[in-house]
């Protein structure tokens, strides 16, 4: 079965340093990946999606992700972290086969920014 | 605004009663895709439509859960009998077919007493 592991829960980072959210998948086929974005009180936003082109997927707001097959991983990462980038950061698989209709995510990572 | 809009915005409600929550998807889009997300948890699928047809369920859908999209455009989800597990956010999403990008609504926040 597909599924998509974030491997941290909470990350803090200082404003002006770089930011590195985890994520592994597990799929048997070439996967379409994503990372979402989601405000307090506010709608899931695409941040980037990796669909079998090039590996080095660069999204809005400077974030950028790199689809490694042999560590089956696609991690999100920012140079520098802004106080507005704090949100929940969900790193997204799309289903295949019979479930071609919805995407599987993670569990979430909660990015703090501080001062 | 031309998103993904999705009515009530919250909804209190006691164990036993009925609900039904109301998205409108971006006018020109053909999928429309039902999710819930409870504290804690990233979103689960449970369900989308392809024009009016309902092309897949999630086992989270159970029989007290009903959702139509009668004209292919807006789609209404029933929740029958709520329960306390029912609470949780419902996110509705919609996309072009054969486009990788679901575009999401603010969701519908439930809360069983």
């Amino acid at each position: 079965a597909q599924s998509v592991t974030q491997l941290d829960s909470h990350v803090s980072v200082s404003e002006g340093t770089p930011v590195l959210l985890r994520c592994n998948y597990s799929s048997s086929y070439s996967p379409s990946l994503f990372w979402y974005v989601q405000h307090p009180n506010k709608g899931l936003q695409l941040l980037l999606k990796y669909t079998s082109a090039a590996t080095l997927v660069k999204g809005i707001n400077g974030f950028e992700a790199e689809f490694k097959k042999s560590e089956t991983s696609f991690h999100l990462t920012k140079p520098s972290a802004h106080m507005s980038d704090a949100a929940e950061y969900f790193c997204v698989a799309k289903g295949y086969g019979g479930s071609q209709g919805n995407l599987i995510f993670g569990k979430g990572t909660k990015l703090s920014v501080k001062p | 605004d031309t998103g993904v809009s999705q009515d009530p915005r919250h909804k209190i409600t006691k164990r036993g009663q009925n609900v039904t929550f109301r998205c409108d998807p971006i006018s020109e889009h053909n999928r429309l895709y039902w999710y819930r997300q409870t504290l804690g948890q990233g979103p689960e699928f449970l369900t989308y439509f392809q024009n009016e047809a309902q092309l897949e369920k999630s086992r989270l859908l159970s029989d007290r859960f009903s959702a139509e999209r009668p004209k292919g455009s807006f789609s209404t989800l029933e929740i029958q009998r709520t329960e306390q597990g029912d609470s949780a956010m419902y996110l509705c999403a919609s996309s072009i077919k054969a486009i990788n990008e679901q575009f999401f609504g603010p969701g519908t926040r439930l809360t069983v007493l």
